[in-house]
């Protein structure tokens, strides 16, 4: 079965300093997300990303984050500067067709910010 | 803002029993929600969905029911199994570009 996959699965970072998250979504997906976990929290909404730019974004997604699709199958979130509150599992997701389709979700990659 | 450190609820039920997980979502003009399971260090796992002209769909040993007037959502898993063992989230969706999770109900299966 088709799967979303997400790596690095666990990074230690330096506060201050970048990390870029990367994701390959599955092959025919058209829409992108990235989401979090904050440990023992709800899973929030990040960013939504389609036909090759931002559709929507929530608070939480201000300037210190970005996402770019860099070429046909890659999906990335940088973080530019990290701050401790930024440690958490960050969920990359795909579907085919936007709304009111399933979202598939990968295994997430751990960020701890030290 | 969001709370720290959430306290989850829990249902333990004996294998080979069924489950009722509930769910109250947020927003009236939501119409598709989806039930995730998520174990331990791994991605929320799809497991059924519901579009709001619905209010009842099954899938294998999995019924999703939707009551719209009191903005409740549940999840039955029949015959429960070791592997049902998981936090199940409901997320809500109302026509733009992001999901809504809920808090998420932590399952455990008692042998």
């Amino acid at each position: 079965e088709p799967e979303v996959t997400q790596t690095p699965s666990h990074q230690v970072t330096q506060m201050g300093q970048e990390v870029i998250l990367r994701c390959v979504p599955i092959s025919n997906h058209l829409y992108f997300y990235w989401y979090r976990q904050i440990l023992g929290q709800k899973v929030e909404f990040l960013v939504s990303f389609y036909n090759n730019e931002i559709s929507e974004k929530s608070e939480i997604f201000d300037d210190q984050f970005s996402v770019e699709r860099p070429d046909g199958s890659n999906f990335t979130l940088k973080i530019r500067s990290t701050k401790l509150e930024d440690s958490a599992m960050y969920f990359c997701a795909s579907t085919g067709q936007g709304f009111g389709n399933t979202i598939y979700f990968g295994e997430g990659s751990w960020l701890t910010v030290v | 803002g969001e709370s720290v450190g959430l306290h989850l609820p829990t249902l333990s039920v004996q294998e080979g029993d069924n489950s009722i997980i509930n769910c109250a979502y947020s927003n009236s003009a939501s119409d598709y929600f989806i039930w995730y399971k998520q174990e331990s260090g791994k991605g929320p796992q799809f497991i059924i969905d519901i579009r709001s002209n619905m209010d009842k769909r099954q899938g294998q040993r999995v019924t999703v029911l939707l009551n719209k007037t009191v903005k409740h959502l549940s999840l039955q898993i029949a015959a429960t199994q070791p592997g049902d063992s998981a936090v199940y989230f409901c997320a809500e969706n109302f026509g733009n570009e992001k999901l809504t999770f809920g808090t998420g109900t932590r399952l455990t299966i008692i042998p």
